[in-house]
């Protein structure tokens, strides 16, 4: 079936410009994440949707950052006014529910000049 | 401070020997450890996982040990293959389910 897809692929994009970043989960998954991955670094948790409850924001940088999801399926992660240090390949991943195993599309990479 | 440590970053092996991935963490809080595996330009795939509850899972020719008293957990690939080279994540699930801590990962590359 489908995996995690998301979109763009690709995205460069100048300092103090907002970006939007999409994530469309597996079907029927009911828990999505989004990560980032910094240049030689692991994957950085930064949020976490379940359903219709309250998503964990923990993870979050900074409050240029902001996500939703909505209907339960497709979400968008937003970073306002883009700084060089947002560089990173972003990544969605989704799973049935909480504590299952988390299967992750293909990442955007972003590049901010 | 990293909660889940991969301390060689690189690894190189001959085809048809054992590949061993190490990974450390220091919160004895967490009950369940992932491996990914990562190519270039893709995301992260899922390979094997454990639980707390046991010290040993195998899948096919990967297999997972944990060592909750040293806080330890390695992934033993046997024989490696050349697909095998890739970039290997460890990964911890947090207490409350919510995310995964992530090491910094080991590269392996297998050699025909």
């Amino acid at each position: 079936g489908a995996g995690v897809s998301q979109s763009p692929s690709n995205k460069v994009t100048e300092k103090g410009k907002d970006v939007e970043l999409r994530c469309d989960p597996i079907s029927g998954h009911t828990a999505l994440y989004w990560y980032r991955q910094s240049l030689g670094q692991g994957l950085e948790f930064l949020i976490y949707f379940q359903g219709n409850s309250a998503p964990d924001k923990s993870g979050l940088p900074s409050d240029r950052f902001s996500a939703e999801r909505t209907g339960g399926s497709v979400s968008t992660l937003t970073i306002q006014r883009t700084q060089q240090e947002d560089s990173a390949v972003y990544l969605c991943a989704s799973s049935l529910a909480r504590q299952e195993t988390q299967y992750f599309g293909p990442g955007t990479r972003l590049l901010v000049l | 401070d990293q909660q889940v440590k991969q301390n060689s970053p690189s690894l190189s092996v001959q085809e048809g020997r054992i590949s061993i991935l190490n990974c450390d963490y220091t919160n004895s809080m967490f009950d369940y450890f992932l491996w990914y595996k990562k190519y270039p330009a893709e995301g992260p795939t899922f390979l094997i996982s454990i639980s707390s509850i046991k010290d040993k899972n195998e899948d096919g020719r990967f297999t997972v040990f944990l060592n909750k008293s040293a806080k330890h957990l390695s992934l033993h690939i046997v024989p490696s293959q050349p697909g095998d080279s890739a970039v290997y994540f460890c990964a911890a699930l947090n207490q409350a389910g919510t995310a995964l801590i992530f090491g910094k990962g080991t590269t392996l590359s297998v050699s025909s």
